[in-house]
């Protein structure tokens, strides 16, 4: 129980181009979902709080016009780089909430790199 | 606010024992500790939510002290899938929906 299933895995996109990466919640609904970026050997770094059926939450120095966040159902949260550059280059990883045996459970994780 | 973690990096060898620390400034509401392997997700490994806790499961155990301003997790008799790097992530409120503030990790590297 309390998987969270992402996509893609990985995607490489030339500069300019937008890109989305799906977060689902596959056996438990999640009304929050959080996305992460992590950059090598380096922390996992909140980026915003998805809510369902309102506007995310964005953390500090996180352009909300850049990467786009969408939750639309109970289950399915998307993140949107949008005009995606070199240094937007990263992992980025969803987590939800899967009680406390299961803790917040993470996403596989999406690796983007932009060239 | 970004919980403490150390130390940054350990060497075992298989068997070995290690010891990985998490502290804040402020008391916590709860103490995660997720395991992550290069490359892929983190994996939940146990949360703590009552001061003076202990848990665990195998040979991985970890305890929340009394003011719940510390937490360590343990490894003991360490195997080799063990390497990795342990973050622990840390809530400062009961509300669910507030996010993970995570340390900036641990790399335990486990040798033959």
């Amino acid at each position: 129980g309390a998987v969270v299933s992402q996509h893609p895995s990985r995607v490489i996109c030339k500069s300019g181009t937008s890109v989305k990466i799906e977060c689902r919640s596959l056996d438990f609904q999640a009304t929050t979902m959080f996305w992460y970026r992590q950059f090598p050997k380096q922390s996992l770094m909140l980026m915003a709080t998805s809510n369902e059926g309102s506007k995310a939450t964005y953390e500090q120095g996180v352009e909300k016009d850049k990467f786009l966040i969408n939750h639309a159902s109970l289950t399915l949260s998307t993140l949107t780089v949008t005009s995606a550059h070199p240094e937007d280059s990263s992992f980025y990883i969803c987590s939800a909430w899967g009680g406390e045996y299961y803790g917040y459970t993470f996403g596989s994780g999406t690796r983007l790199t932009v060239v | 606010q970004q919980p403490v973690q150390s130390p940054q990096a350990v060497i075992l060898r298989e068997g070995e024992d290690a010891v990985i620390n998490c502290s804040s400034s402020k008391a916590l509401y709860s103490v995660h500790w997720y395991r992550q392997k290069h490359g892929e997700a983190p994996v939940f490994l146990m949360i703590l939510l009552k001061g003076g806790e202990q848990k665990g499961h195998d040979k991985i155990s970890a305890s929340f002290n009394e003011k719940k301003q510390q937490s360590s997790l343990y490894l003991t008799a360490s195997q080799l899938s063990y390497s990795g790097t342990y973050f622990c992530g840390t809530e400062m409120n009961s509300n669910s929906g507030y996010a993970l503030n995570f340390g900036k990790g641990t790399s335990l590297l486990v040798t033959p």
